[in-house]
């Protein structure tokens, strides 16, 4: 049972114009929610995060915006430039019963193709 | 420079043969994690320390097997249970138990996991 699901496997925009990568979950304990982005044979890179309490969060070029009632949230990608080519990963954590936050749950993946 | 490292980069078995991959970090984090990744599959847990000489097991540790000896390190073994092991494993860790970003994981580098 998935309980991060990026439903776009690929997606493809051009030089300049927005990229917008959807995710959706089912966990209503989830309450951190983090961007990867990963190149082929290495390792992800964190880029981007927000906390349950907010709807937006703003780092650059990147803005993460979280739906909680749609239990969903997207990761902008403005202007998207030729290096931003990559897997971007969602992924969730939420509390355990013991309260830490430690585990992440990870979405499949979306493969973002940025055209010159 | 802080960071995590894992080798080797490629890693070959023959059947029956257990085999360990190897993580270190020298970020001071608490929490550390070992992924497995499939092609065109997210990132599946296998094992996780939130600290020294502590783990519990993902979603999929059969086959698998860790020790948490010390801080830095977190190794991996590839037993002859694990029944197909040819994957891309990632190693990453986190604050984790307390502070603001104590969810946020950072990744190594990957070890490629092949068959003979």
């Amino acid at each position: 049972d998935q309980q991060v699901k990026q439903n776009s496997p690929s997606l493809s925009v051009q030089e300049g114009r927005i990229s917008i990568l959807n995710c959706d979950y089912t966990n209503s304990m989830f309450d951190y929610f983090l961007w990867y982005k990963k190149y082929p044979a290495e390792g992800p890179t964190f880029l981007i995060s927000i906390s349950s309490i907010k709807d937006k969060n703003e780092d650059g070029r990147f803005t993460v915006f979280l739906n909680k009632s749609a239990k969903h949230l997207s990761l902008h990608i403005v202007p998207s430039q030729p290096g931003d080519s990559a897997v971007y990963f969602c992924a969730a954590s939420g509390r355990n019963s013991g309260g830490s936050n430690y585990k992440l749950t990870f979405g499949k993946g979306t493969l973002l193709t940025v055209n010159p | 420079d802080g960071g995590i490292t894992q080798s080797p980069k490629y890693l070959f078995r023959k059947e029956g043969q257990n085999v360990t991959l190897s993580c270190e970090q020298n970020l001071n984090h608490d929490a550390m994690y070992w992924y497995r990744q499939d092609p065109g599959q997210g990132l599946r847990l296998i094992y996780y320390s939130q600290i020294v000489n502590d783990f519990q097991k993902g979603d999929i540790a059969e086959g698998y097997s860790v020790s948490r000896e010390k801080k830095e390190s977190f190794p991996l073994t590839v037993t002859s249970a694990q029944k197909n092991p040819t994957a891309f494993y990632l190693c990453a860790s986190s604050p984790g138990t307390s502070g603001r970003g104590r969810e946020t994981q950072y990744f190594g580098p990957g070890t490629r996991l092949l068959v003979l």
